[in-house]
């Protein structure tokens, strides 16, 4: 069964990028119909949705958030990445990875999380 | 794109049924059968409890079911144990092909 675990720096400085890893075991990354997500949950607040990269390498992104995410995936290495530009105290969050299915609502499974914070 | 709107917070005693609703759009949970219902308790990741509107993933109770009706989508816990008493997230599909969240909603067992 899948499972995901994302590894990244717990603390970045403002006005520099986030950067997040999920790695995937299980199960290729590239798998038919499989999609990758990244979900943040400021805390004490609810889910935001960040974006997805699908099982061939196509992208979409909050609107919110358009300009300054980049959602990767590297096959080799069976895992997908998160880069979020420009970050402000207002990006401290749990971060979570997770698995959607094409053509359906499935989330799951969830990575654990893990807390960015963002300050100087 | 707005978030979905859930109401803050619902509560019920032991062995009563509740319901939260999730109200979206024409452009997401009136047009798509694609709406996700999550659990959250405190610390921990989301479980994924209702999917397409009415399906329950196995392992989850038959106490959890979801339905859908115009704009809104709707989660019932029936015979409520203290062990649901979390936070509670729809979500749902768009026409932008995106994902768009609703703010959740705080459950309190009597």
């Amino acid at each position: 069964q899948l499972q995901l675990q994302e590894s990244g720096p717990g603390l970045v400085k403002p006005s520099e990028t986030l950067s997040l890893t999920c790695s995937v075991s299980g199960g290729p990354i590239n798998s038919n119909n499989y999609y990758w997500s990244w979900i943040r949950q400021p805390p004490g607040k609810g889910l935001e949705w960040i974006g997805i990269i699908s099982y061939s390498g196509r992208t979409s992104y909050n609107p919110s958030l358009k300009s300054r995410v980049t959602i990767s995936a590297d096959t080799s290495k069976n895992q997908f990445s998160l880069k979020l530009s420009s970050v402000t105290a207002a990006d401290t969050a749990v971060y979570y990875c997770a698995t959607q299915r094409g053509s359906t609502s499935w989330v799951d499974p969830w990575s654990q999380g893990t807390l960015v914070t963002v300050s100087s | 794109q707005s978030a979905l709107t859930q109401p803050a917070s619902v509560s019920g005693s032991p062995g009563q049924s509740i319901t939260i609703s999730c109200t979206g759009a024409s452009s997401d949970v009136g047009t798509y059968n694609f709406v996700s219902w999550f659990q959250q308790h405190p610390g921990k990741a989301p479980k994924l409890v209702i999917y397409d509107v009415s399906d329950r993933p196995s392992g989850v109770s038959n106490r959890f079911s979801g339905s859908k009706s115009g704009n809104t989508a709707s989660l019932t816990i029936s015979g409520l144990r203290a062990e649901d008493e979390a936070d509670y997230y729809c979500i749902s599909f768009t026409d932008s092909d995106t994902w768009v969240f609703g703010g959740g909603t705080k459950l309190t067992v009597l």
